[in-house]
Protein backbone atom coordinates (compact mmCIF):
# COMPACT_ATOMS: atom_id res chain seq x y z
CA UNK A 1 0.00 0.00 0.00
CA UNK A 2 1.36 3.71 -1.08
CA UNK A 3 2.82 5.75 2.09
CA UNK A 4 0.82 8.50 3.32
CA UNK A 5 1.74 11.92 5.33
CA UNK A 6 0.00 14.09 7.50
CA UNK A 7 0.90 16.55 9.53
CA UNK A 8 1.61 15.33 13.08
CA UNK A 9 -1.30 17.35 14.73
CA UNK A 10 -3.56 20.40 14.10
CA UNK A 11 -5.58 22.51 16.23
CA UNK A 12 -9.51 24.14 14.97
CA UNK A 13 -11.95 26.30 16.74
CA UNK A 14 -15.38 24.67 17.42
CA UNK A 15 -17.88 25.67 15.17
CA UNK A 16 -15.22 26.24 12.43
CA UNK A 17 -14.35 23.65 9.23
CA UNK A 18 -11.66 21.40 10.29
CA UNK A 19 -9.52 20.51 7.02
CA UNK A 20 -7.04 18.12 7.50
CA UNK A 21 -4.67 17.33 4.45
CA UNK A 22 -2.88 14.05 3.28
CA UNK A 23 -0.07 13.01 0.82
CA UNK A 24 -0.34 10.05 -1.13
CA UNK A 25 2.31 10.91 -4.17
CA UNK A 26 2.67 7.52 -4.73
CA UNK A 27 -0.92 5.95 -4.90
CA UNK A 28 -1.27 3.81 -8.01
CA UNK A 29 -5.01 3.71 -10.18
CA UNK A 30 -6.57 0.63 -7.91
CA UNK A 31 -5.41 2.58 -4.46
CA UNK A 32 -8.89 3.71 -2.52
CA UNK A 33 -7.92 6.56 0.09
CA UNK A 34 -9.61 5.91 3.27
CA UNK A 35 -10.10 8.03 6.84
CA UNK A 36 -10.45 6.62 9.64
CA UNK A 37 -10.55 8.89 13.37
CA UNK A 38 -9.61 7.24 17.09
CA UNK A 39 -10.67 8.81 19.80
CA UNK A 40 -8.45 8.10 22.68
CA UNK A 41 -8.66 4.59 24.37
CA UNK A 42 -11.45 3.92 22.00
CA UNK A 43 -11.42 1.79 18.62
CA UNK A 44 -10.64 3.67 15.69
CA UNK A 45 -13.89 4.43 13.59
CA UNK A 46 -14.58 4.73 9.81
CA UNK A 47 -15.52 8.23 8.67
CA UNK A 48 -15.53 8.34 4.44
CA UNK A 49 -13.58 6.69 1.35
CA UNK A 50 -12.93 7.47 -2.36
CA UNK A 51 -11.34 6.64 -5.43
CA UNK A 52 -11.30 9.28 -7.56
CA UNK A 53 -14.44 11.30 -7.41
CA UNK A 54 -15.42 13.95 -4.22
CA UNK A 55 -17.29 12.22 -1.43
CA UNK A 56 -19.65 13.61 0.94
CA UNK A 57 -21.56 11.76 3.81
CA UNK A 58 -23.17 12.87 7.53
CA UNK A 59 -19.59 12.78 9.18
CA UNK A 60 -17.36 14.76 6.59
CA UNK A 61 -16.51 15.53 2.99
CA UNK A 62 -13.34 14.12 1.30
CA UNK A 63 -11.56 16.34 -1.50
CA UNK A 64 -9.23 14.29 -3.99
CA UNK A 65 -6.54 15.96 -6.11
CA UNK A 66 -7.54 15.68 -9.76
CA UNK A 67 -3.81 14.13 -9.75
CA UNK A 68 -5.22 11.29 -6.63
CA UNK A 69 -1.74 12.90 -5.19
CA UNK A 70 -3.58 14.11 -2.35
CA UNK A 71 -6.63 14.63 -0.29
CA UNK A 72 -8.17 16.69 2.28
CA UNK A 73 -10.85 15.62 4.86
CA UNK A 74 -13.21 17.90 5.75
CA UNK A 75 -15.27 18.30 9.00
CA UNK A 76 -17.59 21.51 8.27
CA UNK A 77 -18.58 22.60 11.59
CA UNK A 78 -15.82 20.56 14.55
CA UNK A 79 -17.65 19.95 17.91
CA UNK A 80 -15.27 19.22 21.08
CA UNK A 81 -16.06 16.12 20.41
CA UNK A 82 -13.96 15.27 16.90
CA UNK A 83 -10.94 15.36 18.80
CA UNK A 84 -9.22 12.72 17.97
CA UNK A 85 -6.01 11.17 16.07
CA UNK A 86 -7.09 10.89 12.23
CA UNK A 87 -5.88 8.47 9.88
CA UNK A 88 -5.44 8.62 6.13
CA UNK A 89 -4.77 5.46 4.31
CA UNK A 90 -4.53 3.87 1.06
CA UNK A 91 -5.72 0.82 0.21
CA UNK A 92 -4.97 -1.60 -2.50
CA UNK A 93 -8.22 -3.02 -4.54
CA UNK A 94 -7.81 -5.69 -6.77
CA UNK A 95 -9.57 -6.01 -9.92
CA UNK A 96 -11.99 -7.98 -8.30
CA UNK A 97 -13.17 -6.17 -5.44
CA UNK A 98 -10.22 -8.05 -3.21
CA UNK A 99 -7.83 -6.33 -0.98
CA UNK A 100 -7.51 -8.78 1.74
CA UNK A 101 -8.74 -6.62 4.05
CA UNK A 102 -5.22 -4.73 5.11
CA UNK A 103 -5.79 -1.74 6.30
CA UNK A 104 -2.36 0.08 7.15
CA UNK A 105 -2.07 3.15 10.13
CA UNK A 106 0.60 5.31 10.26
CA UNK A 107 0.80 8.24 13.10
CA UNK A 108 -1.86 10.21 11.93
CA UNK A 109 -2.84 14.05 12.81
CA UNK A 110 -3.84 14.63 15.98
CA UNK A 111 -6.81 16.95 15.77
CA UNK A 112 -8.07 19.15 18.67
CA UNK A 113 -10.91 21.18 18.95
CA UNK A 114 -10.93 24.20 20.85
CA UNK A 115 -13.61 26.44 22.35
CA UNK B 1 -27.70 -3.72 19.13
CA UNK B 2 -25.49 -4.46 16.44
CA UNK B 3 -21.84 -4.60 16.87
CA UNK B 4 -18.24 -5.83 18.05
CA UNK B 5 -17.48 -6.84 21.52
CA UNK B 6 -14.27 -7.00 23.44
CA UNK B 7 -13.88 -8.47 26.61
CA UNK B 8 -12.00 -7.72 29.42
CA UNK B 9 -11.43 -4.11 28.83
CA UNK B 10 -8.26 -4.43 30.85
CA UNK B 11 -5.94 -7.61 31.48
CA UNK B 12 -3.47 -8.01 33.95
CA UNK B 13 -1.13 -11.05 33.66
CA UNK B 14 2.20 -12.46 34.60
CA UNK B 15 5.05 -12.84 32.34
CA UNK B 16 5.30 -16.56 30.74
CA UNK B 17 1.66 -16.76 31.18
CA UNK B 18 -0.60 -17.42 28.07
CA UNK B 19 -3.62 -15.35 27.47
CA UNK B 20 -6.67 -15.36 25.37
CA UNK B 21 -8.79 -12.38 24.16
CA UNK B 22 -11.68 -12.56 23.40
CA UNK B 23 -13.71 -10.86 20.47
CA UNK B 24 -17.17 -11.30 19.51
CA UNK B 25 -19.47 -9.72 16.23
CA UNK B 26 -23.47 -10.01 15.95
CA UNK B 27 -22.81 -8.44 12.20
CA UNK B 28 -22.70 -11.08 10.69
CA UNK B 29 -19.39 -10.23 8.82
CA UNK B 30 -17.32 -13.12 7.40
CA UNK B 31 -14.26 -11.27 7.58
CA UNK B 32 -12.21 -10.46 11.69
CA UNK B 33 -8.96 -9.20 12.35
CA UNK B 34 -6.73 -8.25 15.38
CA UNK B 35 -4.80 -5.37 15.38
CA UNK B 36 -1.64 -4.00 17.91
CA UNK B 37 -1.43 -0.40 19.02
CA UNK B 38 1.62 0.69 20.94
CA UNK B 39 1.61 4.36 22.59
CA UNK B 40 1.68 7.03 20.38
CA UNK B 41 1.80 4.92 16.95
CA UNK B 42 -0.85 3.34 14.73
CA UNK B 43 -2.03 -0.23 14.69
CA UNK B 44 -0.23 -2.88 13.44
CA UNK B 45 -2.14 -6.30 11.81
CA UNK B 46 -1.44 -9.59 14.00
CA UNK B 47 -3.91 -11.82 12.19
CA UNK B 48 -7.32 -11.62 10.13
CA UNK B 49 -9.79 -14.17 8.63
CA UNK B 50 -11.73 -13.84 5.50
CA UNK B 51 -13.92 -16.58 6.19
CA UNK B 52 -14.39 -19.31 9.49
CA UNK B 53 -11.96 -22.26 9.96
CA UNK B 54 -9.17 -19.93 7.69
CA UNK B 55 -6.83 -17.28 9.05
CA UNK B 56 -3.54 -15.53 7.83
CA UNK B 57 -0.52 -13.94 9.41
CA UNK B 58 -0.44 -10.12 9.04
CA UNK B 59 2.72 -8.00 9.62
CA UNK B 60 3.08 -8.93 13.77
CA UNK B 61 2.01 -12.53 13.94
CA UNK B 62 4.87 -14.06 15.85
CA UNK B 63 4.03 -14.72 19.50
CA UNK B 64 0.40 -14.94 18.50
CA UNK B 65 -2.33 -17.19 17.46
CA UNK B 66 -5.58 -17.47 16.77
CA UNK B 67 -9.16 -19.67 15.91
CA UNK B 68 -11.86 -18.98 13.84
CA UNK B 69 -13.87 -21.93 14.65
CA UNK B 70 -17.31 -19.97 14.48
CA UNK B 71 -18.18 -17.16 12.37
CA UNK B 72 -19.07 -14.47 15.15
CA UNK B 73 -15.92 -15.63 16.95
CA UNK B 74 -11.69 -14.66 16.64
CA UNK B 75 -9.95 -15.59 19.58
CA UNK B 76 -6.32 -14.15 19.80
CA UNK B 77 -3.76 -15.99 22.26
CA UNK B 78 -0.80 -13.74 23.48
CA UNK B 79 1.54 -16.65 24.03
CA UNK B 80 4.86 -16.34 26.22
CA UNK B 81 7.31 -16.40 23.00
CA UNK B 82 5.38 -12.67 22.82
CA UNK B 83 8.50 -10.76 23.79
CA UNK B 84 6.30 -7.51 24.49
CA UNK B 85 2.99 -8.06 24.93
CA UNK B 86 1.91 -5.34 26.56
CA UNK B 87 -0.32 -2.99 24.51
CA UNK B 88 -3.27 -2.02 23.31
CA UNK B 89 -5.33 -5.07 21.44
CA UNK B 90 -7.98 -4.22 19.36
CA UNK B 91 -10.49 -6.76 17.03
CA UNK B 92 -12.16 -5.31 14.18
CA UNK B 93 -14.31 -7.43 11.55
CA UNK B 94 -16.07 -6.45 7.55
CA UNK B 95 -18.87 -7.51 5.43
CA UNK B 96 -15.79 -8.86 3.34
CA UNK B 97 -12.05 -8.59 2.94
CA UNK B 98 -13.14 -6.43 -0.29
CA UNK B 99 -12.79 -2.62 0.51
CA UNK B 100 -15.72 -2.19 3.17
CA UNK B 101 -15.04 -0.77 6.00
CA UNK B 102 -13.86 -2.55 9.15
CA UNK B 103 -15.63 -1.73 12.35
CA UNK B 104 -13.82 -1.91 15.41
CA UNK B 105 -14.29 -3.33 19.03
CA UNK B 106 -13.36 -1.14 22.10
CA UNK B 107 -10.25 -2.61 22.82
CA UNK B 108 -8.81 -4.60 25.39
CA UNK B 109 -5.47 -3.26 27.61
CA UNK B 110 -2.99 -5.82 28.42
CA UNK B 111 -0.72 -5.16 31.02
CA UNK B 112 2.33 -8.05 31.35
CA UNK B 113 4.07 -7.53 34.79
Amino acid sequence: DAKTTQPTSMDCAEGRAANLPCNHSTISGNEYVYWYRQIHSQGPQYIIHGLKNNETNEMASLIITEDRKSSTLILPHATLRDTAVYYCIVRVVEAGGTSYGKLTFGQGTILTVHP
Amino acid sequence: DGGITQSPKYLFRKEGQNVTLSCEQNLNHDAMYWYRQDPGQGLRLIYYSQIVNDFQKGDIAEGYSVSREKKESFPLTVTSAQKNPTAFYLCASSMDDSYNEQFFGPGTRLTVL
